[in-house]
């Protein structure tokens, strides 16, 4: 059962417009959601977080939001670039579960230029 | 500073083997912890080291184990080696909770023949 899951597999948006990645999650003892970014032979970076407490967090050209009620979050990208393209995971952690992350499938972005 | 340094970066092992892979953490961080990806299930948590004691472990069965050093390295051991192990075993660090603070290595590929 995937308490975390990202229906899109990949993306394709064309440089300088909006990228959103969407990530759905089921389990209510989530309290923390983050974003990794990854590019192929390279370990996940971390990219913004958000705690449950919050319903957006802001950080350059990313935006997180979270949609506590429906279980939904989302990351915008704006304006895209060509280095943005990569395979994107979405995480969650709950309270009392030390570092353990619980991890989407993730969503391959592609910026065109 | 240095980064999560993972070895080997590549493996190959017969089935029936057993392995054993390296991760030096982040100076500082306390906490390891090991992923699992492979392309049909995504990132799964394995285990993480605190302070040299297991304080969290996913659904794996007996075969991975792991353990921490009091230097905070970490291995984890995969005997009796599957085809189905084939992946690449990413480790992380943080000297926080919560996961925010996740640096990954690039990671060791095994591939199980």
């Amino acid at each position: 059962d995937q308490q975390v899951k990202q229906n899109s597999p990949s993306l394709s948006v064309q440089e300088g417009r909006i990228s959103i990645l969407n990530c759905d999650y089921t389990n209510s003892m989530f309290d923390y959601f983050l974003w990794y970014k990854k590019y192929p032979a390279e370990g996940p970076t971390f990219l913004i977080s958000i705690s449950s407490i919050k319903d957006k967090n802001e950080d350059g050209r990313f935006t997180v939001f979270l949609n506590k009620s429906a279980k939904h979050l989302s990351l915008h990208i704006v304006p895209s670039q060509p280095g943005d393209s990569a395979v994107y995971f979405c995480a969650a952690s709950a309270k009392n579960a030390g570092n353990m992350l619980t991890f989407g499938g993730g969503t391959r972005l592609m910026v065109k230029p | 500073k240095a980064g999560v340094t993972q070895t080997p970066r590549y493996l190959i092992k017969t089935r029936g083997q057993q392995v054993t892979l390296s991760c030096s953490p982040i100076s500082g961080h306390r906490s390891v912890s090991w992923y699992q990806q492979t392309p049909g299930q995504g990132l799964q948590f394995l285990f993480e080291y605190f302070s040299e004691t297991q304080r969290n472990k996913g659904n794996f069965p007996g075969r991975f184990s792991g353990r921490q050093f009091s230097n905070s390295r970490s291995e984890m051991n995969v005997s009796t080696l599957e085809l189905g192990d084939s992946a690449l075993y990413l480790c992380a660090s943080t000297d926080l909770t919560g996961g925010s603070g996740y640096t990954f290595g690039s990671g060791t590929r095994l591939t199980v023949v």
